[in-house]
C-alpha cells in the first residue's frame, strides 16, 4: 500500500494566486514527521516545511504553510502568492518513528506534483 | 560550507561494470542514507546509516553496498551494474534529534548504465 499518496501528477496556477498541493498518507505509528520538498529543474532537493504528529498548529514559513489534518491523514502544501520560480516538482515524505535514534531519518516520499505558475 | 557534496555529477556505465558514488558531508550529522529517483518518480531509500561503523538497508538496496568507516563519508557502491540501476541518486545527510531535523541533499549523481 502507498505510504505516501500525491494525486495531482501536474498543475497550473496564475502568479500571484494560491495553490494546494495535495498529499495523504498512511501509517499506524503515532509518531511521525511530514515534509515538504521542493524539486526545481536544476534538481536538488529543496526542504520547505516539516509538521510533526504531535504539532498543535499549522506549520508555517513564509509563503508556505501546511494544512494538517490529522484525522484525515492528509498535509497538504499552501503555497501562496505563487512566484515564477515556484514552478518545480514537490515532494510530500514522511518519517515514522519516535525512537528516531534507532529508527534513522528514513523518508517515504510520495510520486511528486509538477507545478507551473503562468505569468 | 559546502553541505553534502556528491562525486560524480554524471556518470555512464557499462552493464557489469562496478563503480562507488561518492558522498561527504561537513555538518557532523550523525545521519546520512542514500536515494534514487526514477523518472517522475519520487525518491526511494536504498541504505542508510544511523551513524559511523551501522548502516541497514532501505527499500530497494539489491545491487548496491554501503560501508560508514567516518562520520563524513558515506560512499555508494554499485556491484555490477544493470540497466534497471539508470537513475538519479542522491545522498542525505540530518543530525540525529527528533523534531525537524530535515535532511539535506547532495546534488545528485545521474547514472547511465548502457
Amino acid at each position: 500500500a502507498q505510504k505516501i499518496t500525491q494525486t495531482q501528477p501536474g498543475m497550473f496556477v496564475q502568479e500571484k494566486e494560491a495553490v494546494t498541493l495535495d498529499c495523504t498518507y498512511d501509517t499506524s505509528d503515532p509518531s511521525y514527521g511530514l515534509f515538504w520538498y521542493k524539486q526545481p529543474s536544476s534538481g536538488e532537493m529543496i526542504f520547505l516545511i516539516y509538521q510533526g504528529s504531535y504539532d498543535q498548529q499549522n506549520a508555517t514559513e513564509g509563503r508556505y504553510s501546511l494544512n494538517f489534518q490529522k484525522a484525515r491523514k492528509s498535509a497538504n502544501l499552501v503555497i501562496s502568492a505563487s512566484q515564477l520560480g515556484d514552478s518545480a516538482m514537490y515532494f510530500c515524505a514522511m518519517r515514522e518513528g519516535g525512537r528516531i535514534k534507532a529508527a534513522g531519518n528514513k523518508l517515504t516520499f510520495g510520486g511528486g506534483t509538477r507545478v507551473l505558475v503562468k505569468p | 560550507n559546502a553541505g553534502v557534496t556528491q562525486t560524480p555529477k554524471f556518470q555512464v556505465l557499462k552493464t557489469g561494470q562496478s563503480m562507488t558514488l561518492q558522498c561527504a558531508q561537513d555538518m557532523n550529522h550523525e545521519y546520512m542514507s542514500w536515494y534514487r529517483q526514477d523518472p517522475g518518480m519520487g525518491l526511494r531509500l536504498i541504505h542508510y546509516s544511523v551513524g559511523a561503523g551501522i548502516t541497514d538497508q532501505g527499500e530497494v538496496p539489491n545491487g548496491y553496498n554501503v560501508s560508514r568507516s567516518t562520520t563524513e563519508d558515506f560512499p555508494l557502491r554499485l556491484l555490477s551494474a544493470a540497466p534497471s540501476q539508470t537513475s538519479v541518486y542522491f545522498c542525505a545527510s540530518s543530525y540525529g534529534t527528533a523534531g525537524v531535523t530535515e535532511a539535506f541533499f547532495g546534488q545528485g549523481t545521474r547514472l547511465t548504465v548502457v
